[in-house]
């Protein structure tokens, strides 16, 4: 199994500009969630999803999307971009309709709003 | 807000000593657990713990949780190189279907 994946590993934005972080997992998990962590800081819940067509917000939602029409992929929208969105944005997915186990974490995606 | 609370905050100590790290949460929880993050790098699950248990050990990890005053400890014996990163506690709220991150704790090895 390749896990949860994420591209692209790196990216530059200007603002105003939109793009879509791509997550995806081969392990058939139900729980899917994105967060980002600025530095220094823990990790930030953004969204999450119980299951595909789920989706719900986390503490920290604005200024992003996302859907879950599979299992598998969960796609992070930046609508338009802003310095603030400047991070970097983590994928996790768990077997259990919920946080309740162990989440895996894909590497990361590090983004760059200029 | 943050969840978890970590203490401290940045810890420093040489190989083969012992490192201790501290989480304090606010609301009640079904389970926390520990992750390493390694600088760069996603964050890798170390130790489950759940609300009923006290205490859990995983090779070199001991992990204890007290429900009354809302904490956590992570020990790591006979630390290593190796075992230089940042170490997160979280936490799964009860009611909720969200895991709450802590700030960290950055443990550094010195050789």
């Amino acid at each position: 199994n390749a896990g949860v994946t994420q591209t692209p590993k790196f990216q530059v934005l200007k603002t105003g500009q939109s793009m879509t972080l791509q997550c995806a997992q081969d392990m058939n998990h139900e729980y899917m969630s994105w967060y980002r962590q600025d530095p220094g800081m823990g990790l930030r819940l953004i969204h999450y999803s119980v299951g595909a067509g789920i989706t719900d917000q986390g503490e920290v939602p604005n200024g992003y999307n996302v859907s879950r029409s599979t299992t598998e992929d969960f796609p992070l929208r930046l609508l338009s971009a802003a310095p603030s969105q400047t991070s970097v944005y983590f994928c996790a997915s768990s077997r259990r309709t919920g946080p309740q186990e162990t989440q895996y974490f894909g590497p990361g995606t590090r983004l760059l709003v200029l | 807000s943050q969840q978890g609370e970590e203490d401290p905050q940045a810890l420093s100590i040489q190989e083969g000593e012992n490192a201790t790290m501290n989480c304090s949460y606010k609301t009640s929880i079904n389970n926390l657990q520990w992750y390493r993050q390694n600088s760069g790098r996603g964050l890798v699950h170390l130790i489950l713990i759940r609300s009923n248990e006290r205490e859990k050990h995983s090779g070199r990890l001991r992990v204890t949780l007290d429900t009354s005053k809302k904490s956590s400890s992570l020990l790591i014996t006979a630390s290593r190189a190796a075992d230089t990163a940042s170490y997160f506690c979280a936490t799964s709220i009860q009611g909720a279907q969200k895991l709450v991150f802590g700030q960290g704790t950055r443990l550094t090895i010195n050789p």
